[in-house]
């Protein structure tokens, strides 16, 4: 089983539904991040979370809330999509000494 | 806050050539540099890392150094095999807190 999981691994959606992606991990890595990736822009971090208490805006957080229910979960929510956020969104992890990110297979999202 | 620039966006190497990739970053406090590579449909993992008290690390035929004074770091991929085609991204934090990627490579190998 893949260490790192994310649901779904498709979403299409309209302009102002709330959606939500969800990351589990069995890894037993205390840190999870939730990155974004589009075309000719590489990987841009929206939040982190290094334990079940701590969460951290990333380099783009707006439009985008997390929670974290518990160290094998981390969830992201879109409140209200809008178009240019369609993109494809990777879930990581990574232990205490915060070095290797283990990636999610990734969720396509597409907000029409 | 950090910013990593990647060059090439695409490279194309016959099979066997050497390839190699460039990145850039701003913040000097800086310290840890991986790079992984991407292949369809999957998740980015990681290839080699470096961090700052080094210059090179190598492992088989994967390289990457480092040059703290310039901040700047390359991949080196020598004997490149068709497998070797991906999308490559560096990047760079310190102490991963906030890792800043750059914005890829596309490394075609042609047999």
């Amino acid at each position: 089983d893949a260490d790192v999981t994310q649901t779904p691994r498709n979403r299409i959606t309209k302009t102002g539904k709330r959606i939500m992606l969800e990351c589990s991990q069995t890894k037993g890595h205390d840190r999870m991040y939730w990155y974004r990736q589009d075309p000719g822009l590489g990987l841009r971090l929206i939040y982190y979370s290094f334990d079940v208490k701590d969460i951290n805006k990333g380099e783009i957080s707006d439009g985008y809330s997390v929670s974290r229910q518990a160290q094998a979960k981390f969830s992201l929510s879109l409140e209200s999509a809008i178009p240019n956020q369609t993109a494809l969104y990777f879930c990581a992890t990574s232990d205490f000494n915060g070095s290797e990110q283990y990636f999610g297979p990734g969720t396509r999202l597409t907000v029409t | 806050g950090e910013n990593v620039e990647q060059h090439p966006s695409t490279l194309s190497v016959q099979e066997g050539d050497s390839a190699v990739i460039k990145c850039t970053y701003s913040d000097s406090a800086s310290n840890y540099f991986p790079w992984y590579k991407q292949e369809l449909g999957k998740g980015p993992q990681l290839i080699i890392d470096i961090r700052s008290n080094v210059g090179e690390k190598k492992d088989q035929r994967i390289a990457v150094t480092l040059n703290k004074t310039a901040k700047h770091f390359s991949l080196h991929i020598t004997e490149t095999q068709p497998e070797d085609s991906a999308v490559y991204f560096c990047a760079a934090n310190y102490n991963n807190n906030d890792m800043r990627f750059g914005a890829g490579t596309r490394l075609t190998v042609k047999p």
